[in-house]
């Protein structure tokens, strides 16, 4: 059965920094490639970040960029995202999604539950 | 970056009927490149249709999706309780793979 788990949500400052999880189990990890989908309160779904299985290849939103990074420990069945110069409107509930297969152009067939990231001072 | 624009925003319907949604893009979507996903309240989104027609695993056959190029569909034959929900539509072709809007079905 896959699961993937997020964690590290947290309450933090504008200008500040966050580093989330997503623990996956039950598939061959190191094969799929993973993104990360963010959806602030009441809004709907968007789309933040993406790697390729192998890890070589990352893509980010423009509203991202420069400020988020997306990597991957295939070794322990792990994806991360580090948030820096978080600005209120990064605010949401953050997913990561299981995409398809290895490159890089993935629907996603399975969710997380997501783990709550609020900026506010 | 492809624009979707989801449409209508919201629909008021009763269990049993058959209901549309619409998935337009603001260029065209490589390859059918197209999802389309549901959310229901405090839960995380579930794939319904990828490859702008094909059923996801265990998605009952009610639900079909179709189109090509700007113009994509959602349809629903008949619709159960359990269909009430928020429904998006994704681009997975180009980055950034961009969402709908969404649609909301509620119960009349």
């Amino acid at each position: 059965e896959v699961q993937l788990l997020e964690s590290g949500g947290d309450l933090v400052q504008p200008g500040g920094s966050l580093r989330l999880s997503c623990a996956a189990s039950g598939f061959t990890f190191s094969s799929y490639a993973m993104s990360w989908v963010r959806q602030a309160p009441g809004k709907g779904l968007e789309w933040v970040s993406a790697i390729t299985g192998g890890g070589s290849s990352t893509y980010y939103a423009e509203s991202v960029k420069g400020r988020f990074t997306v990597s991957r420990d295939n070794s322990k069945n792990t994806l991360f995202l580090q948030m820096t110069s978080l600005r209120a409107e990064d605010t949401a509930v953050y997913y990561c999604a299981k995409g398809h297969y290895s490159g890089s152009y993935p629907y996603f067939d399975y969710w997380g539950q997501g783990t709550l990231v609020t900026v506010s001072s | 970056e492809i624009v979707l624009t989801q449409s209508p925003g919201t629909l008021s319907l009763s269990p049993g009927e058959r209901v549309t949604l619409s998935c337009r893009a603001s260029q065209s979507v490589s390859s059918s490149y197209l999802a389309w996903y549901q959310q229901k309240p405090g839960q995380a989104p579930r794939l319904l249709i990828y490859g702008a027609s094909s059923r996801a695993t265990g998605i009952p056959d009610r639900f079909s999706g179709s189109g090509s190029g700007t113009d994509f569909t959602l349809t629903i034959s008949r619709l159960e309780p359990e269909d009430f929900a928020v429904y998006y539509c994704q681009q997975y072709g180009r980055s950034p793979h961009t969402f709908g809007q969404g649609t909301k079905l509620e119960i009349k």
